[in-house]
Protein backbone atom coordinates (compact mmCIF):
# COMPACT_ATOMS: atom_id res chain seq x y z
CA UNK A 1 0.00 0.00 0.00
CA UNK A 2 0.96 3.68 -0.73
CA UNK A 3 1.34 5.82 1.93
CA UNK A 4 2.40 9.95 1.93
CA UNK A 5 2.93 11.62 5.46
CA UNK A 6 3.36 14.99 6.23
CA UNK A 7 4.22 15.52 9.10
CA UNK A 8 3.67 19.11 9.52
CA UNK A 9 -0.20 19.94 10.24
CA UNK A 10 0.71 24.11 9.68
CA UNK A 11 3.31 26.25 9.86
CA UNK A 12 3.43 30.44 10.30
CA UNK A 13 6.21 32.05 8.75
CA UNK A 14 7.47 35.65 8.29
CA UNK A 15 7.81 37.10 4.45
CA UNK A 16 11.13 36.56 3.38
CA UNK A 17 11.81 33.87 4.79
CA UNK A 18 12.66 30.58 4.16
CA UNK A 19 10.42 27.12 4.65
CA UNK A 20 11.02 23.59 4.25
CA UNK A 21 7.47 21.62 4.03
CA UNK A 22 8.25 17.85 4.76
CA UNK A 23 6.89 14.58 2.88
CA UNK A 24 7.97 11.30 3.32
CA UNK A 25 6.24 8.72 1.34
CA UNK A 26 6.11 4.42 1.90
CA UNK A 27 6.08 2.52 -0.95
CA UNK A 28 6.67 -1.15 -1.97
CA UNK A 29 7.05 -0.44 -5.89
CA UNK A 30 10.21 0.26 -7.37
CA UNK A 31 9.13 2.95 -10.00
CA UNK A 32 7.03 6.02 -9.14
CA UNK A 33 5.70 9.70 -9.58
CA UNK A 34 6.03 11.96 -6.50
CA UNK A 35 3.87 14.94 -6.91
CA UNK A 36 3.17 18.52 -4.81
CA UNK A 37 0.25 20.14 -5.45
CA UNK A 38 -0.82 23.66 -4.42
CA UNK A 39 -4.38 24.68 -2.99
CA UNK A 40 -5.06 28.53 -2.29
CA UNK A 41 -7.51 29.69 -0.04
CA UNK A 42 -10.12 29.89 -3.71
CA UNK A 43 -9.94 26.03 -3.30
CA UNK A 44 -8.75 24.34 -6.69
CA UNK A 45 -5.67 22.24 -6.64
CA UNK A 46 -2.99 23.64 -8.32
CA UNK A 47 0.08 21.26 -9.87
CA UNK A 48 3.62 22.65 -8.80
CA UNK A 49 5.87 19.39 -9.85
CA UNK A 50 6.02 15.52 -10.76
CA UNK A 51 8.98 13.79 -9.88
CA UNK A 52 9.88 10.12 -11.45
CA UNK A 53 11.66 7.75 -9.07
CA UNK A 54 14.39 7.41 -11.26
CA UNK A 55 15.29 10.91 -11.12
CA UNK A 56 16.91 12.26 -8.06
CA UNK A 57 18.28 15.28 -9.17
CA UNK A 58 17.16 18.16 -7.17
CA UNK A 59 14.95 21.02 -8.98
CA UNK A 60 14.65 24.66 -8.70
CA UNK A 61 12.06 26.77 -10.01
CA UNK A 62 12.18 29.83 -8.86
CA UNK A 63 11.85 30.79 -5.44
CA UNK A 64 10.69 27.10 -5.58
CA UNK A 65 13.20 23.76 -4.81
CA UNK A 66 12.52 20.19 -4.21
CA UNK A 67 14.80 17.75 -2.56
CA UNK A 68 14.42 14.19 -3.54
CA UNK A 69 16.39 11.54 -1.62
CA UNK A 70 15.36 7.75 -2.36
CA UNK A 71 17.56 6.40 1.01
CA UNK A 72 14.96 8.07 2.95
CA UNK A 73 12.16 8.01 1.24
CA UNK A 74 11.64 11.79 1.37
CA UNK A 75 10.73 14.66 -1.69
CA UNK A 76 11.13 17.83 0.67
CA UNK A 77 9.77 20.92 -0.82
CA UNK A 78 11.61 24.59 0.04
CA UNK A 79 10.16 27.87 -0.63
CA UNK A 80 12.82 30.73 -0.23
CA UNK A 81 11.78 34.25 0.14
CA UNK A 82 8.34 33.70 1.39
CA UNK A 83 5.51 35.60 0.27
CA UNK A 84 2.13 35.93 1.38
CA UNK A 85 0.91 34.89 -2.16
CA UNK A 86 2.40 31.59 -0.90
CA UNK A 87 -0.21 30.96 1.94
CA UNK A 88 -1.73 28.01 0.84
CA UNK A 89 -2.11 24.04 1.95
CA UNK A 90 0.45 22.06 -0.27
CA UNK A 91 0.01 18.62 -0.78
CA UNK A 92 2.23 15.73 -1.43
CA UNK A 93 1.28 12.49 -3.42
CA UNK A 94 1.97 9.48 -4.75
CA UNK A 95 1.66 7.24 -7.62
CA UNK A 96 2.77 3.37 -8.60
CA UNK A 97 3.89 3.80 -12.43
CA UNK A 98 2.14 0.36 -12.54
CA UNK A 99 -1.25 -1.39 -11.62
CA UNK A 100 -4.01 0.72 -11.07
CA UNK A 101 -3.62 2.56 -7.84
CA UNK A 102 -4.31 6.19 -7.86
CA UNK A 103 -3.18 9.09 -6.58
CA UNK A 104 -2.57 8.90 -2.84
CA UNK A 105 -2.05 12.25 -1.42
CA UNK A 106 -0.81 13.41 2.05
CA UNK A 107 -2.88 15.32 4.76
CA UNK A 108 -1.23 18.41 3.59
CA UNK A 109 0.41 21.38 5.11
CA UNK A 110 -1.37 24.78 5.97
CA UNK A 111 1.11 27.47 5.48
CA UNK A 112 0.97 30.85 6.31
CA UNK A 113 2.87 33.37 5.48
CA UNK A 114 3.01 36.85 7.56
CA UNK A 115 3.77 39.97 6.40
CA UNK B 1 -8.42 27.10 -16.74
CA UNK B 2 -7.28 23.26 -15.99
CA UNK B 3 -9.54 21.82 -19.06
CA UNK B 4 -11.67 19.80 -16.58
CA UNK B 5 -14.59 21.45 -15.60
CA UNK B 6 -17.05 20.89 -13.00
CA UNK B 7 -20.73 21.75 -12.06
CA UNK B 8 -21.59 23.37 -9.97
CA UNK B 9 -19.40 25.32 -8.18
CA UNK B 10 -21.19 25.52 -5.04
CA UNK B 11 -24.42 23.52 -3.83
CA UNK B 12 -26.54 23.69 -0.49
CA UNK B 13 -28.83 21.16 -0.21
CA UNK B 14 -30.63 19.50 3.38
CA UNK B 15 -29.87 15.83 5.31
CA UNK B 16 -31.54 13.16 3.42
CA UNK B 17 -30.99 14.78 -0.51
CA UNK B 18 -29.98 13.74 -3.20
CA UNK B 19 -27.46 15.51 -5.31
CA UNK B 20 -25.44 15.27 -9.25
CA UNK B 21 -22.07 16.37 -9.46
CA UNK B 22 -20.67 16.55 -12.78
CA UNK B 23 -17.75 16.71 -14.35
CA UNK B 24 -16.03 17.41 -17.76
CA UNK B 25 -12.52 15.86 -17.99
CA UNK B 26 -10.04 17.53 -20.52
CA UNK B 27 -10.33 16.88 -23.90
CA UNK B 28 -8.72 13.76 -25.07
CA UNK B 29 -8.64 11.97 -21.49
CA UNK B 30 -10.12 8.71 -20.70
CA UNK B 31 -9.67 8.61 -16.96
CA UNK B 32 -11.74 10.64 -14.52
CA UNK B 33 -11.11 9.98 -10.97
CA UNK B 34 -13.08 11.89 -8.24
CA UNK B 35 -11.94 12.80 -4.50
CA UNK B 36 -13.59 13.89 -1.49
CA UNK B 37 -11.52 16.80 0.72
CA UNK B 38 -13.57 16.87 3.94
CA UNK B 39 -11.95 18.78 6.66
CA UNK B 40 -10.48 15.99 8.67
CA UNK B 41 -10.11 13.38 6.11
CA UNK B 42 -7.41 15.45 3.66
CA UNK B 43 -8.24 14.26 -0.34
CA UNK B 44 -9.84 11.05 -0.56
CA UNK B 45 -9.82 8.75 -3.29
CA UNK B 46 -13.74 7.39 -4.31
CA UNK B 47 -13.85 6.23 -7.60
CA UNK B 48 -12.04 6.38 -11.14
CA UNK B 49 -13.77 5.18 -14.52
CA UNK B 50 -11.88 4.78 -18.09
CA UNK B 51 -14.10 4.76 -21.12
CA UNK B 52 -17.02 4.13 -19.32
CA UNK B 53 -16.14 1.62 -16.97
CA UNK B 54 -15.45 1.59 -13.68
CA UNK B 55 -11.51 0.49 -12.84
CA UNK B 56 -10.71 1.42 -9.24
CA UNK B 57 -13.03 2.32 -5.86
CA UNK B 58 -11.51 3.67 -2.82
CA UNK B 59 -13.53 4.66 0.00
CA UNK B 60 -16.88 5.40 -1.38
CA UNK B 61 -20.06 5.26 0.49
CA UNK B 62 -22.79 3.07 -0.65
CA UNK B 63 -24.70 6.12 -0.59
CA UNK B 64 -22.65 7.30 -3.19
CA UNK B 65 -22.71 6.04 -7.06
CA UNK B 66 -20.64 7.22 -10.25
CA UNK B 67 -20.64 6.65 -13.51
CA UNK B 68 -18.96 7.58 -17.08
CA UNK B 69 -20.85 8.49 -20.09
CA UNK B 70 -20.38 7.64 -23.73
CA UNK B 71 -19.20 11.47 -24.33
CA UNK B 72 -16.76 10.65 -21.34
CA UNK B 73 -17.98 13.25 -18.73
CA UNK B 74 -18.87 11.42 -15.07
CA UNK B 75 -21.32 11.87 -12.79
CA UNK B 76 -21.14 11.47 -8.87
CA UNK B 77 -24.79 10.93 -7.50
CA UNK B 78 -24.72 11.57 -3.70
CA UNK B 79 -27.98 10.54 -1.85
CA UNK B 80 -29.73 10.21 1.59
CA UNK B 81 -27.24 13.35 2.21
CA UNK B 82 -25.66 13.81 5.81
CA UNK B 83 -23.93 16.29 7.16
CA UNK B 84 -21.16 14.72 6.99
CA UNK B 85 -21.09 14.65 3.66
CA UNK B 86 -20.66 18.19 3.66
CA UNK B 87 -16.75 18.38 1.95
CA UNK B 88 -15.31 19.64 -1.44
CA UNK B 89 -15.38 17.42 -4.33
CA UNK B 90 -12.95 17.14 -7.21
CA UNK B 91 -12.80 15.29 -10.38
CA UNK B 92 -9.53 14.85 -11.87
CA UNK B 93 -8.75 13.52 -15.63
CA UNK B 94 -5.71 11.79 -16.89
CA UNK B 95 -4.65 10.11 -20.58
CA UNK B 96 -3.98 6.99 -19.04
CA UNK B 97 -5.70 4.71 -16.40
CA UNK B 98 -2.41 4.54 -14.03
CA UNK B 99 -1.95 8.67 -14.68
CA UNK B 100 1.33 8.13 -12.91
CA UNK B 101 3.07 8.96 -16.26
CA UNK B 102 1.06 12.01 -17.13
CA UNK B 103 -0.15 12.98 -14.24
CA UNK B 104 -4.15 14.44 -13.11
CA UNK B 105 -5.52 17.22 -14.36
CA UNK B 106 -8.01 18.85 -11.60
CA UNK B 107 -10.74 20.53 -11.68
CA UNK B 108 -11.60 23.44 -9.33
CA UNK B 109 -14.33 21.05 -7.46
CA UNK B 110 -17.93 21.15 -5.96
CA UNK B 111 -18.04 22.74 -2.51
CA UNK B 112 -21.45 20.43 -0.89
CA UNK B 113 -22.81 21.61 2.30
CA UNK B 114 -25.12 19.43 3.81
CA UNK B 115 -27.84 21.50 6.13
Amino acid sequence: AQKVTQAQTEISVVEKEDVTLDCVYETRDTTYYLFWYKQPPSGELVFLIRRNSFDEQNEISGRYSWNFQKSTSSFNFTITASQVVDSAVYFCALIPSSGNTPLVFGKGTRLSVIA
Amino acid sequence: DSGVTQTPKHLITATGQRVTLRCSPRSGDLSVYWYQQSLDQGLQFLIQYYNGEERAKGNILERFSAQQFPDLHSELNLSSLELGDSALYFCASSVATRGGNYGYTFGSGTRLTVV
